[in-house]
């Protein structure tokens, strides 16, 4: 079955950069489109950015392009994305989600706290 | 950038029917139409249907989902205790090339 198993809590200082993982896990890693959705504390989804693990090629929502990096590594079936310059503003839960016509499994998301 | 649009609150009894709501424009619901999303507190969302009324498995026929227009719908048959809880519309945006999300309806089963 298909698994998204996200790395662990994070907390950070304003002006840090993080970097959290997404290892899957039950399909063919390649085939499918990887997301990366935030939610800030009692908000509402926002979409950061998706990754193509077949080439690495990736697409950014305009708020987050600059600060944004995402990676895949074939080799361990994982995508990563780094964040930069964080804000209080970026403290939310991020999922990543896996693509089949929209995002239809979800890792079970990691908690950035961003504060100083 | 620019998001979907839902209420904020829907409420019905139990047994009813709810209809939620999104509206976009031609550029994401009104092209590709909208997936829709329920999400319980402190769970990641979970996907009921996707490009109008695709259904991934497991996903019970109470859930129903259509479009007209810019506007998509997403229908709740039979409400049950478990179905309140907060439900977004997500579509792609072929003019910002992004995913847009609605801000979320917290539908409540009284």
């Amino acid at each position: 079955q298909v698994q998204l198993m996200q790395s662990g809590t994070e907390v950070k200082k304003p002006g840090a950069s993080v970097k959290i993982s997404c290892k899957a896990s039950g399909y063919m890693f390649t085939s499918y489109q990887m997301h990366w959705v935030r939610q800030a504390p009692g908000q509402g989804l926002e979409w950061v950015g998706v990754i193509i693990p077949s080439g690495g090629k990736t697409y950014y929502a305009q708020n987050f392009q600059g600060r944004v990096t995402m990676t895949r590594d074939t080799s361990t079936n994982t995508i990563y994305m780094e964040l930069s310059s964080l804000k209080s503003e970026d403290t939310a839960v991020y999922y990543c989600a896996k693509e089949t016509g929209a995002f239809e499994y979800w890792g079970q998301g990691t908690l950035v706290t961003v504060s100083s | 950038q620019a998001g979907l649009t839902q209420p904020p609150s829907v409420s019905k009894g139990l047994r009813q029917t709810a209809t939620l709501t999104c509206t976009g424009n031609s550029n994401n619901v009104g092209n590709e139409g909208a997936a829709w999303l329920q999400q319980h507190q402190g769970h990641p969302p979970k996907l009921l249907s996707y490009r109008n009324n695709n259904r991934p498995s497991g996903i019970s026929e109470r859930f129903s989902a259509s479009r007209s227009g810019n506007t998509a719908s997403l229908t709740i048959t039979g409400l049950q205790p478990e179905d309140e809880t907060d439900y977004y519309c997500s579509a792609w945006d072929s003019s910002l090339s992004a995913w847009v999300f609605g801000g979320g309806t917290k539908l409540t089963v009284l």
